[in-house]
């Protein structure tokens, strides 16, 4: 079957740096997605990685190993605002979006 | 400021009722979604249409049906709501490009209580 794992809740310190690790057993791959989710809103595209090798988008950033089945992202300077879910999707063979079940992130100060 | 537009945010509704969830796009988008999202589960996909009076069965159709009659509206229909429908539902849209990151632009969800 298809799965995406990642850590159900994470906690880190105002200003510091925190990883979100995803990692994905799929059939086929097509890219990898993450989204943020502020509690009670809608998901908000982040990144999407399809090559091997680190993206960078100002604090955030992201990286893919397809063979390895892993991606991370990299928040950098977390402010209070960053506390949010993170979602994971892979998008598979057949361009359809399999979903891991998010890390909530709270950002203490 | 592009849109994903769910009709109700909260909806309390009754064992057996017939349940419509709306969702409009502004941005011209051939695809729209479906999904459900539970605690400590992904999002699941529950139906989807690449265009107008097309639908597609996702990965866990059994109790909905949809409906769409133009490009910038979408419906979910719970013929006979259950409990166990009770959940949050958000509505997404992308442009049809199947390469690419190919973006899905979310509602900000319905939340349906089934009681």
């Amino acid at each position: 079957g298809q799965n995406i794992d990642q850590p159900t809740e994470m906690t880190a310190t105002e200003g510091a740096i925190v990883q979100i690790n995803c990692t994905y057993q799929t059939s086929g791959f097509n890219g990898l997605f993450w989204y943020q989710q502020h509690a009670g809103e809608a998901p908000t595209f982040l990144s999407y990685n399809v090559l091997d090798g680190l993206e960078e988008k100002g604090r955030f950033s992201s990286f893919l190993s397809r063979s390895k089945g892993y991606s991370y992202l990299l928040l950098k300077e977390l402010q209070m605002k960053d506390s949010a879910s993170y979602l994971c999707a892979v998008r598979d063979s057949n361009y359809q979006l399999i979903w891991g079940a998010g890390t909530k992130l709270i950002i203490k100060p | 400021d592009v849109k994903v537009t769910q009709s109700s945010r909260y909806l309390v509704k009754r064992t057996g009722e017939k349940v419509f969830l709306e969702c409009v796009q502004d941005m011209d988008h051939e695809n729209m979604f479906w999904y459900r999202q539970d605690p400590g589960l992904g999002l699941r996909l529950i139906y989807f249409s690449y265009d107008v009076k097309m639908k597609e069965k996702g990965d866990i159709p059994e109790g909905y049906s949809v409906s769409r009659e133009k490009k910038e509206r979408f419906s979910l229909i719970l013929e006979s709501a259950s409990t166990n429908q009770t959940s949050m539902y958000l509505c997404a849209s992308s442009f049809r490009t199947g390469g690419g990151a190919n973006v899905l632009t979310f509602g900000a969800g319905s939340r349906l209580t089934v009681l």
